[in-house]
């Protein structure tokens, strides 16, 4: 198994652009998840997915971010306008199901530079 | 709303030796969901351990072992016999027993093993 894939690892765009980061979650996992890791504030939940539809999107920061679900194998997390203080490590989590007993299991994360 | 708190920014310990990180939540539920997860420099996130609230033996995986005291809200991670491989970022992570969807992270704490 591949495990969770996210593109681009990197990403230097310039205030202002629009930036799409991509994940391809575990075949079969049902629930999808995107979180943001900054210094200053941790790793935290933008939002997250069951079966396509969007489930809880309490953390997305603003309006210029959107996330989308087409279909099972493929998500994307949309910044625009892009801005300075967007920069940060994002990451895409995929899981089976839910309960603690469903691990999630993260992709290599997306670091975003903004200038 | 729930919290985490990591209170330890960095550790070191010495190859061999044993080394405690703290984590402190804050939560008016009874029961609920505790994690530890390792970030090496790769940045994939490696669940650790997991610990239930309404279990009071504390969880234990070869060397990882925490201490869970749930009338103080403390779920430390003790490292024994450290190994260079452990350096990392710790994540200390909090979920609802009903909606463990949602984890809620800690800051981090960076590990660093010295030989």
């Amino acid at each position: 198994d591949a495990g969770v894939i996210q593109s681009p690892r990197h990403e230097v765009t310039e205030m202002g652009q629009e930036v799409t980061l991509r994940c391809k979650p575990i075949s079969g996992h049902d629930y999808l998840f995107w979180y943001r890791q900054t210094m200053m504030r941790g790793l935290e939940l933008l939002i997250y997915f069951n079966n396509n539809v969007p489930i809880d999107d309490s953390g997305m920061p603003e309006d210029r971010f959107s996330a989308k679900m087409p279909n099972a194998s493929f998500s994307t997390l949309k910044i625009q306008p892009s801005e300075p203080r967007d920069s940060a490590v994002y990451f895409c989590a995929s899981s089976l199901g839910t309960g603690s007993l469903y691990e999630q299991y993260f992709g290599p994360g997306t670091r975003l530079t903004v200038t | 709303a729930q919290t985490v708190t990591q209170s330890q920014p960095e550790m070191s310990v010495q190859e061999a030796e044993t080394v405690t990180l703290s984590c402190t939540y804050d939560t008016s539920e009874s029961d609920y969901y505790l994690f530890w997860y390792k970030q090496p420099p790769s940045r994939q996130m490696i669940l650790v351990i997991r610990q239930e609230a309404y279990k009071q033996q504390n969880a234990t995986e070869n060397r990882f072992s925490v201490n869970f005291q749930k009338a103080a809200k403390s779920f430390s991670l003790k490292i024994s016999d450290s190994q260079l491989g452990d350096a990392a970022m710790y994540f200390c992570a909090y979920s609802h027993l009903y909606n463990t969807d949602k984890l809620i992270f800690g800051t981090g704490t960076r590990l660093q093993v010295f030989p």
